[in-house]
């Protein structure tokens, strides 16, 4: 398998602007997270889903933020509309069973200017 | 906060000593486990200890888990300059939600 896919890997786009960060998890894990990185706030869980469905959304930061996950294979990040607070490095983990071992997509770098 | 904290914050040694990572969460715990990640990519699962384990090896590391003291150390012997990077644990709850540290910073010198 070629591990957790993310793309894009680098996103550069002005204020004001939507962006979407996609994510295909490992095939046969039941479990998506969504994280955010950045040096002032380590690492946040935004969101994660299990079999599809939202579990916990409680990391979300604002109502600009959205993410969705139509089938097993592939989820969505939205933010609408992009601040340049939003910076950070986006990442997409998936794991086979809730708790356990998570594999990490080598994330993608937000910059908001 | 339920998630684990890490101590030190940074750590820097030189090549061939050991390097001693804490970890200290609040409530129990089903399982910790311990990340690594290299500058600019993602985590990588190195270890995982459940709640009714005391210890656990792989290769040149040793994680031991305190359950009374709600803490757990990872121990990396003989340390390489390309160990540096940053440590993260991740405590795993009852209800499966998981939830990582800030992490330990990891500077190895040659």
């Amino acid at each position: 398998d070629a591990g957790v896919i993310q793309s894009p890997r680098h996103e550069v786009t002005e204020m004001g602007q939507e962006v979407t960060l996609r994510c295909k998890p490992i095939s046969g894990h039941n479990s998506l997270f969504w994280y955010r990185q950045t040096m002032m706030r380590g690492l946040e869980l935004l969101i994660y889903f299990n079999n599809n469905v939202p579990i916990d959304d409680s990391g979300m930061p604002e109502d600009r933020f959205s993410a969705k996950m139509p089938n097993a294979s592939f989820s969505t990040l939205k933010i609408q509309p992009s601040e340049p607070r939003d910076s950070a490095v986006y990442f997409c983990a998936s794991c086979e069973v809730a708790g356990y071992e998570q594999y990490f997509g080598p994330g993608t770098r937000l910059t908001v200017t | 906060s339920q998630q684990g904290e890490e101590d030190p914050q940074a750590l820097s040694i030189q090549e061939g000593e050991n390097a001693t990572m804490n970890c200290s969460y609040k409530t129990s715990i089903n399982n910790l486990q311990w990340y690594r990640q290299n500058s600019g990519r993602g985590l990588v699962h190195l270890i995982l200890i459940r709640s009714n384990e005391r210890e656990k090896h792989s290769g040149r590391l040793r994680v031991t888990l305190d359950t009374s003291k709600k803490s757990s150390s990872l121990l990396i012997t003989a340390s390489r300059a390309a160990d540096t990077a940053s440590y993260f644990c991740a405590t795993t709850y009852n209800n499966n939600d998981m939830r990582f540290g800030a992490g330990t910073r990891l500077t190895v010198k040659p």
